[in-house]
């Protein structure tokens, strides 16, 4: 079964250091996709993030870029220079499968706070 | 701004009652999901329409029901509330083949049951 596994329930980071958030997934599927997902305290879900399994290259998007290591599994996400508003919880996501019309499967999360 | 409209933001009823939650998606988008979240824990997919077909049911229970309807809103109903429904209700929208799969969440409906 597809499954996703954030080990961190909380983390800590200093203002202007860099995190790593840590992700990895269970999948059958040759063809799949990742994804992560910002929560502020606010409650919207904020699309940061996407890796393609048969994607050459980490994906990056500012500070943020995905750490994927296809033979473990994994896909962290780090961020770089972190700033107060950073603080969120954090979710990693996959797309099971090719299609990009599936639901997709979510971990539970890992809440960062970033301390001045 | 997603693009996702949701209604209504809060909503506080009591045990027994029944809700309706509504949504509409981005524009353009044809697959529309519901994703529940309860305190702490990860978003749980409840189900999927695609162009006004279910095309994908997860971990809903049968007191709730939703249904996509020709203009492509859709709508969540929770029927017999317990006091475990209370959580944010999440809906989502892609465009559905042919990319990524990203969705497009809305500010989801906070629901409280007393």
């Amino acid at each position: 079964a597809q499954k996703i596994t954030q080990t961190q329930p909380g983390m800590f980071v200093q203002e202007k250091e860099a995190v790593t958030l840590d992700c990895t997934y269970d999948t059958s599927d040759p063809s799949y996709g990742l994804f992560w997902y910002k929560q502020p305290s606010s409650g919207e879900m904020i699309f940061l993030i996407y890796q393609g399994s048969y994607d050459q290259q980490n994906a990056t998007e500012g500070r943020y870029s995905l750490n994927f290591q296809k033979a473990r599994k994994s896909a962290n996400l780090v961020i770089s220079a972190s700033q107060l508003g950073d603080s969120a919880m954090y979710f990693c996501a996959m797309r099971p499968g090719p299609s990009g019309n599936t639901p997709l499967v979510f971990g539970k999360g890992t809440r960062l706070s970033v301390i001045a | 701004d997603s693009g996702v409209t949701q209604t209504p933001k809060h909503l506080i009823t009591a045990t027994g009652q029944r809700v309706t939650l509504r949504c509409s998606p981005r524009s353009g988008d044809l697959s529309v999901y519901w994703y529940q979240q309860s305190l702490d824990q990860g978003l749980q997919f409840l189900i999927q329409y695609y162009n006004g077909e279910e095309r994908a049911k997860g971990n809903i229970l049968e007191r709730f029901s939703a249904q996509q309807f020709p203009d492509l809103h859709s709508e969540l109903n929770l029927s017999s509330l317990e006091l475990g429904d209370s959580a944010l209700y999440f809906c989502a929208s892609s465009v559905g083949q042919g990319h990524t799969g990203e969705l497009f969440f809305g500010e989801g409906s906070r629901l409280t049951v007393l």
